[in-house]
């Protein structure tokens, strides 16, 4: 059971670049939420999905989007990247009202 | 808006104590509560979770509280191991009707000295 996965681990963009951060969970969770870590910050909340073809927006919103077309998956995209958006990024997962489960991060980094 | 905050931001404790970490909350209409290992450069590893209606959870030598009217938390780790060292992270659930977002603390850095 994998659990939650992120894809990539680790990436380094150019100011102006888009990439999109891919989130798979395989527990059949309902939520699935983006987070970034920032030093000094803790975890705080970009965007949510409460079920397939949903979305909201949470805490830091600005210069992302998302989507879930699948149940399973929570993409993240970043059409053009800014330093200010170096940071350690976190999915995860939970049922309804019940534990969240994260995966491991990815690290990216805007140059 | 919910505010959650962890004090200290770091311990350090000889291998071997018992000890407590802190969590409290501005608004005490939660839904659950959440405790998390996070080690360095890794993700959140998920330890404890107390409903609302609960008073604490237990594992293995890891006991947590909650008392929602003082909107406080606790972690207690008994006879801590160097393998204990890592960041400690709180977070709240406030709502169980379709915004049910975690809204994290800072986090303690805990030490354990061998």
């Amino acid at each position: 059971n994998a659990g939650v996965t992120q894809t990539p681990k680790f990436r380094v963009l150019k100011t102006g670049q888009s990439m999109t951060l891919l989130c798979a969970q395989d527990m059949n969770h309902e939520y699935m939420y983006w987070y970034r870590q920032d030093p000094g910050m803790g975890l705080r909340l970009i965007h949510y999905s409460v079920g397939e073809g949903t979305t909201a927006k949470g805490e830091v919103p600005d210069g992302y989007n998302v989507s879930r077309l699948k149940k399973q998956n929570f993409l993240l995209g970043l059409e053009s990247a800014a330093p200010s958006q170096t940071s350690v990024y976190f999915c995860a997962s939970s049922p309804r009202g019940v534990e969240a489960f994260f995966g491991q991060g990815t690290r990216l980094t805007v140059v | 808006k919910q505010e959650v905050t962890q004090i200290p931001a770091a311990l350090s404790v000889p291998e071997g104590e018992n000890l407590v970490l802190n969590c409290s909350f501005t608004d005490s209409a939660i839904y659950n509560l959440q405790w998390f290992r996070q080690d360095p450069g890794k993700g959140l590893t998920s330890l404890l979770l107390i409903q609302s209606s609960q008073r604490e959870q237990t594992s293995g030598r890891l006991n947590a509280s909650l008392d929602k009217s003082s909107g406080r938390s606790t972690l207690y780790i008994a006879a801590s191991q160097p393998g204990d060292s890592a960041t400690y992270l709180c977070a709240v659930r406030r709502s169980n009707f379709g915004n049910e977002k975690l809204t994290f603390g800072t986090g303690t850095r805990l030490t354990i000295i061998p």
